[in-house]
């Protein structure tokens, strides 16, 4: 069974920096993998998807790695600001009873402070 | 404007009542799932749908049910058979690529499930 484990559990930052999430999962057999963010009490909002036979993908001061081989993932925000702070959440999807079916990590709250 | 819906926002269950939770998509999505957060957890699968009038069981399916009659609604019902219903209920959907996997995955906005 798929197992996502994501590291920091917390994190909490002075505005500017440039900060790493790292997302890390059991089975290598994966489709995609999707970050998304979420705001307390919201749903979940799609960040970047990576396929499996990308490496990374960029938006913005948003940039995700992929290295299906070693079953790692990272997010890279560069230059923080207050208006990050939300929860971090990886997604990856692999294949489940002849189905696609995503599986999360717990995710990675981030608050960035002025 | 295109999206998914999720009513009501907050939902209160009485001991031994059944309730419902409404989710439905304008997006023409085909795969629709629903999943439970607790506080402090990930995300866990409930039930996921990927063609009407089908669907399949994730992995903490008792005590829930569903239905997919029409492609745009897969409403979640919570029975009295799950003992501990409190949680934050997230739906979702996306379309499916030609081999079956998901494409970007779009989220409701969340009911918030309380009990009395």
């Amino acid at each position: 069974k798929q197992e996502v484990t994501q590291i920091p559990a917390a994190l909490s930052v002075p505005e500017g920096e440039n900060l790493v999430l790292n997302c890390s999962f059991t089975d290598s057999a994966i489709y995609n993998l999707q970050w998304f963010r979420q705001d307390p009490g919201k749903g979940l909002t799609s960040l970047l998807l990576i396929q499996s036979s990308q490496r990374e993908q960029t938006s913005g001061r948003l940039n995700a790695s992929l290295d299906k081989s070693s079953g790692r993932s990272t997010l890279y925000i560069a230059a923080s600001q207050p208006g990050d702070s939300a929860t971090y959440l990886c997604a990856v999807e692999g294949a489940r009873g002849g189905s696609y079916i995503p599986t999360f990590g717990r995710g990675t709250s981030l608050i960035v402070h002025p | 404007d295109g999206g998914i819906t999720q009513s009501p926002k907050y939902l209160f269950r009485k001991e031994g009542q059944n309730v419902t939770l409404s989710c439905e998509q304008n997006l023409n999505h085909d795969a629709m799932y629903w999943y439970r957060q607790d506080p402090g957890q990930g995300l866990r699968l409930i039930y996921y749908s990927q063609i009407v009038n089908d669907f399949q069981k994730g992995d903490i399916a008792e005590g829930y049910s569903v239905s997919r009659e029409k492609k745009e609604s897969f409403p979640l019902t919570v029975t009295s058979a799950q003992k501990n219903p409190t949680a934050f209920y997230l739906c979702a959907s996306s379309m499916l690529e030609l081999q079956g996997a998901n494409e970007k995955l779009f989220f409701g906005s969340g009911t918030q499930l309380s009990v009395l």
